[in-house]
């Protein structure tokens, strides 16, 4: 199956300084990837929709000034926060569709980031 | 608008014994179904799903689940549970093709006793 891989998988830094995560569909090209926050002991949520070569979307309360995507190229997206926070930390997902192999309603989900802001 | 109830955080069975994960969902169109498995630390791995057709449809694992649109349900089971079925399990529905957007259940963390 497509396989989708993220950088780093732990990531530790100081208060107001930016972190980048990378997510790479490593067999297939996603037009579209998705990224989820998820925090301890909770279920998953959306924070935007990556459309490569055009502007991400956020989801309503997220605020797009401090998480940063891009999506330069048919295989990678990229979360960066900016001037992270302790109340930034958390565990960060990414997802992707295969979509050369047709629609075949399969999200692949990345191994996940966790972020721990001093 | 789509959303996804897990009835219970947590679940505790013996190994061998049957597991079942219970999801509701509401919609206001016919919904994409999904369940996936989280190991700790891990990503989300795909359990199995409901797109159209069969309504009992069978995952890896040895994981099935039945759309009951009736019941507006879509509980995950499993005849004979072994320990290394221990995980959060995630109950999640997208509106449609043309719309990606998952939305998640709470999740459901399976404890196996041995």
């Amino acid at each position: 199956g497509a396989v989708v891989s993220q950088h780093p998988s732990w990531v530790i830094c100081k208060s107001g300084t930016s972190v980048k995560i990378e997510c790479r569909s490593l067999d297939f090209q996603a037009t579209t990837m998705f990224w989820y926050r998820q925090f301890p002991k909770q279920s998953l949520m959306l924070m935007a929709t990556s459309n490569e070569g055009s502007k991400a979307t956020y989801e309503q309360g997220v605020e797009k000034d401090k998480f940063l995507i891009n999506h330069a190229s048919l295989t990678l997206s990229t979360l960066t926060v900016t001037s992270a926070h302790p109340e930034d930390s958390s565990f960060y997902i990414c997802s992707a569709r295969d979509f050369e192999g047709g629609y075949t309603g399969e999200l692949f989900f990345g191994e996940g980031s966790r972020l721990t802001v001093l | 608008a789509q959303s996804v109830t897990q009835l219970g955080s947590h679940v505790s069975v013996s190994e061998g014994a049957l597991v079942l994960l219970r999801c509701n969902y509401s919609s206001s169109v016919p919904p994409y179904l999904f369940w996936y498995v989280q190991y700790p630390n891990q990503g989300l791995q795909l359990l199995l799903k409901y797109t159209t057709g069969a309504t009992l449809v069978k995952g890896i694992n040895g994981f099935e689940a039945e759309f009951k649109k009736s019941e507006t349900s879509f509980h995950l089971t499993k005849p004979s549970a072994h320990m290394s079925d221990a995980a959060e399990y995630f109950c999640a529905v997208r509106k449609g093709f043309g719309n990606e957007k998952l939305t998640f259940g709470t999740g459901t963390r399976l404890t196996i006793i041995p």
